[in-house]
């Protein structure tokens, strides 16, 4: 079963608008959250990661907003640019070091 | 700069090959990974190691298994290719949280 769900898997934007990417998981054990981002013709890339102590993480354009009790988390990309135009992972890892349970990941397209 | 190569970046095998998908890292790691990515489902772990000569089934392992010899070298291997098998494979490492992921390697079997 999927551990970690994320939506939209597609998501369309303007140039400057925000995008917004949600990711909910059920396992209380993880405890470590990052997003990864993937170009076309790459590997996937760590973005941003958050632990559960905080409800927000920022750089940059780029924020991770953590909701403990209902178990989601999410990404906002503010001021959208083209170059951000990617494929997101978001992920969870829990006690097995190291291992990652990703969601199916979310398109970003950012039209100029 | 952390270095996970994989050795083919496309790869065109037959049905029924048995094919060899090889990673290395430079990073003196003990965790590395093999995913494989399809359109629509994501990344899904089909095996892993945290040292050498040890393995660790994934999610979806069926069809797959691995070797590792050496600490920075992982090896996927396809026992009898099928067309199902036509994918985006991904080998990964990781340090302390952050995973390091290779290029990846386009097969098709035909």
């Amino acid at each position: 079963q999927q551990q970690v769900k994320q939506s939209p898997q597609s998501l369309i934007v303007q140039k400057g608008g925000i995008s917004i990417i949600n990711c909910a998981y059920e396992n209380t054990a993880f405890d470590y959250f990052p997003w990864y981002q993937q170009f076309p013709g790459k590997g996937p890339a760590l973005l941003i990661a958050i632990r559960p102590d905080v409800s927000e993480k920022k750089e940059g354009r780029f924020t991770i907003s953590f909701n403990k009790s209902a178990k989601q988390f999410s990404l906002h990309i503010m001021d959208s640019q083209p170059g951000d135009s990617a494929t997101y992972f978001c992920a969870a890892e829990g006690s097995t070091l190291g291992r990652l349970y990703f969601g199916r990941g979310t398109q970003l397209t950012v039209w100029p | 700069d952390v270095k996970v190569t994989q050795s083919s970046r496309y790869l065109v095998k037959r049905t029924g090959e048995k094919v060899f998908l090889e990673c290395v890292q430079d990073m003196d790691h003990e965790n590395m990974f093999w995913y494989r990515q399809d359109p629509g489902l994501g990344l899904r772990l089909i095996y892993f190691s945290y040292d050498v000569k040890m393995k660790e089934k994934g999610d979806i392992p069926e069809g797959y298994s691995v070797s590792r010899e050496k600490k920075e070298r992982f090896s996927l291997i396809l026992e009898s290719a099928s067309t199902n098998q036509t994918s985006m494979y991904l080998c990964a490492t990781t340090g302390s949280t952050e995973a390091f992921f290779g290029q990846g390697t386009r097969l098709t079997v035909v």
